[in-house]
């Protein structure tokens, strides 16, 4: 079966411009994840979707970030505008169901730096 | 929320030794720990994990351990080869949550 997909792989910005990632997860996965990845550290969850509603974004920071699943099925990811913190990858999962011990299956992620 | 400590940060091993790496976690209430494998410009891949109600798993070369009075649990593996070489992160899942916390990663050198 295909993977999760993510577009683009990588990305350079200069502070303050915008940037959109783009996800599309494995067919028939009701559960989207975007996690964030800072180089040397684990992934840090940003916001997860069960179909096309939002779960959990309590560590979304909405004021220069924000998501959607539009249709239950592709996701983007948009920061507007960018910080030199935001340098990280961004990584997309799915997941067939939301709860449980249901397996997580992530894509290549998003190589995002921010001059 | 669930707090995961990881050790070590960088491991390196020369081919066919064996390789371990420890996790601690802070909410007695999780019960999920999966292992992941990242390899260079790749996702997190999913490569063993335990329940809470288990004390040990195998998988081939690999094998986790679970101690859950004091709320650790190990990786371990055996005769590592080149391509064992990658970051490798524990995780740990309460049953109130749907998202996995995860340690900080163990960078792991398997010298030929």
């Amino acid at each position: 079966e295909a993977g999760v997909a993510q577009s683009p792989r990588y990305k350079i910005i200069e502070k303050r411009q915008s940037v959109a990632f783009w996800c599309n997860p494995i067919s028939g996965h009701a559960t989207l994840y975007w996690y964030q990845q800072i180089l040397g550290q684990g992934p840090k969850l940003l916001i997860q979707f069960q179909n096309n509603g939002v779960v959990d974004d309590s560590q979304l920071p909405k004021d220069r970030f924000s998501a959607e699943r539009l249709k239950g099925v592709d996701s983007t990811l948009k920061i507007q505008p960018a910080k030199l913190e935001d340098s990280a990858v961004y990584l997309c999962a799915s997941s067939f169901t939301a709860g449980g011990l249901d397996t997580q299956y992530f894509g290549p992620g998003t190589r995002l730096t921010v001059l | 929320g669930e707090n995961v400590e990881q050790h070590p940060s960088t491991l390196s091993v020369q081919e066919g030794d064996s390789a371990v790496i420890k996790c601690t976690y802070s909410d007695s209430a999780s019960n999920y720990f999966p292992w992941y494998k990242q390899e260079l410009g790749k996702g997190p891949q999913l490569i063993i994990d335990i329940r809470s109600n288990v004390g040990e798993k195998k998988d081939q070369r690999i094998a986790v351990t679970l101690n859950k009075t004091a709320k650790h649990f190990s990786l371990h593996i055996t005769e590592t080869q080149p391509e064992d070489s990658a970051v490798y992160f524990c995780a740990a899942k309460s049953g109130g949550s749907y998202i996995p916390t995860f340690g900080r990663g163990t960078s792991l050198i398997v010298h030929p």
